[in-house]
């Protein structure tokens, strides 16, 4: 299976903040990540596919980059909206997921 | 509106077997690949089984392998979980999710609200 690692697993920030989260897969997986956003009692959302496309509908305050084996999830400015869990997601081979960053102001 | 209504979820003690299904509406259910993945209490997303558009191929995570077996009925766009010889481990809420594929395990764009499995005796 390829493990994939996110940092930090929690971080506290404010309205207005850039936010950064990364994801580190354990072998390449090119550009087969993506990631999603959940927040209590509610489905898990797609936010960007394929590393950096962003979904349908989905801010464009999200975004995603990296290749290979790192990359990066950024929020441009936190809204109180954002809060919730965002979890990275390999699909080179059978899916996983990352353990998870819980975001919270 | 695209929309997939998990169901079947209960009490179940140890060994014992559930079936759930997933009914998919608003979209053209046999062109998509569709998966299950479930979140443990307190923990994070699993992957847990994963089945083409025409069902002749499936996937399982090494977890729930010869244990779980997923199928899809599209004269009803349904989607099925049977679990059997349930642990505790398998205590979660099962989501049934959308992939934008007719074949490949890729990304997940519409999931459903989830059912809830809990394994205890």
């Amino acid at each position: 299976d390829i493990q994939m690692t996110q940092s930090p697993s929690s971080l506290s920030a404010s309205v207005g903040d850039r936010v950064t989260i990364t994801c580190q897969a354990s072998q390449d997986i090119s550009d087969y990540l993506n990631w999603y956003q959940k927040k209590p009692g509610k489905p898990p959302k797609l936010l960007i596919y394929d590393a950096s496309t962003l979904a349908t509908g989905v801010p464009s305050r999200f975004s995603g980059s990296g290749s290979g084996t790192d990359f990066t999830f950024t929020i441009s400015s936190l809204q109180p909206e954002d809060i919730a869990t965002y979890y990275c997601q390999q699909y080179d081979s059978l899916p996983t997921f990352g353990q998870g960053t819980r975001l919270e102001i | 509106e695209v929309q997939l209504v998990e169901s079947g979820g209960g009490l179940i003690h140890p060994g014992g077997s559930l079936r759930l299904s997933c009914a998919a509406s608003g979209f053209t259910f046999s062109n998509y690949a569709m998966s299950w993945v479930r979140q443990a209490p307190g923990e994070g997303l699993q992957w847990v089984s994963h089945i083409s558009a025409t069902g002749g191929s499936t996937y399982y995570a090494d977890s729930v392998k010869g244990r779980f077996t997923i199928s899809r009925d599209s004269s009803k766009s349904t989607l099925f979980l049977q679990m059997d010889s349930l642990r505790a481990e398998d205590t979660a809420l099962y989501y049934c999710a959308k992939t934008p594929d007719y074949e490949a395990l890729s990304v997940f764009d519409i999931w459903g609200l989830g059912t809830m499995v809990t394994v205890s005796s």
